[in-house]
């Protein structure tokens, strides 16, 4: 699989190859994060989220790891399929400070290679 | 498919048109969000209602002009827009209040604006 340390807009992976997406947060206070995948001309889809109480977190071929040490969030996809492509960006919020919406963070592209 | 419904995908304007962008959601969520996102970028927060009040206004420019009817509905009204306000205006909800425990907001597919 490929990883990226820091902040990439674009990254680009073989088909059946996992992937690692991360994403650097700003708020301290934040205690609710999530990622969504945005495929061209579509709105942002949940794909996962995660609280502060938690480090990890499972989906179908879906892991969100949590590291508040460092403010990082980072999405792994495993096996990636062309289904895959799309724009995915983390948000951040608090929860129980009412409906204040989620910070979005940077996207990054991913690209499936055949 | 989204529960959130936005009309219409996409709009052409002229800088002295006036036109509205519509939301609506029937989930039973009280709280309701505009964003706009322009190309290769992340969504940005404009308002936010709660209850059908808003509660949050990001400093956006008051040529938008945000309305909530209700619980359910959500406009967007446009005038004397700039090209520079061309984007995707993304329609959000989340359920808010005592009993919810995800910070997860639905979005509809967004309506496309061009303004020339």
């Amino acid at each position: 699989g490929e990883s990226v340390g820091l902040h990439l807009p674009t990254l680009s992976v073989q088909e059946g190859d996992n992937s690692i997406i991360n994403c650097a947060y700003s708020n301290s206070a934040s205690d609710y994060f999530i990622w969504y995948k945005q495929e061209s001309g579509k709105g942002p889809q949940f794909i996962i989220d995660i609280r502060s109480n938690m480090d990890k977190r499972q989906g179908q071929r879906v892991t969100v790891l949590l590291n508040k040490t460092v403010k990082h969030l980072s999405l792994q996809i495993a096996a990636t399929q062309p289904g895959d492509s799309a724009v995915y960006f983390c948000a951040e919020n608090i929860l129980g400070g009412g409906a204040d919406g989620l910070t979005f963070g940077k996207g990054t592209h991913l690209i499936i290679q055949p | 498919d989204t529960e959130v419904t936005q009309t219409p995908k996409h709009l052409v304007m002229g800088m002295t048109n006036k036109k509205s962008l519509k939301c609506e959601q029937h989930m039973g969520h009280r709280a309701m969000y505009w964003y706009k996102q322009k190309a290769k970028k992340p969504p940005e927060l404009m308002f936010v209602y709660s209850y059908e009040k808003l509660s949050i206004n990001e400093s956006v420019p008051s040529r938008f002009s945000p309305e909530c009817p209700n619980s359910s509905l959500l406009n967007l009204h446009l005038h004397a827009l700039q090209p520079e306000d061309s984007a995707l205006y993304l329609c959000a909800s989340s359920p808010t209040g005592e009993g919810w425990d995800t910070g997860e907001l639905f979005f509809g597919e967004g309506s496309r604006l061009t303004v020339l």
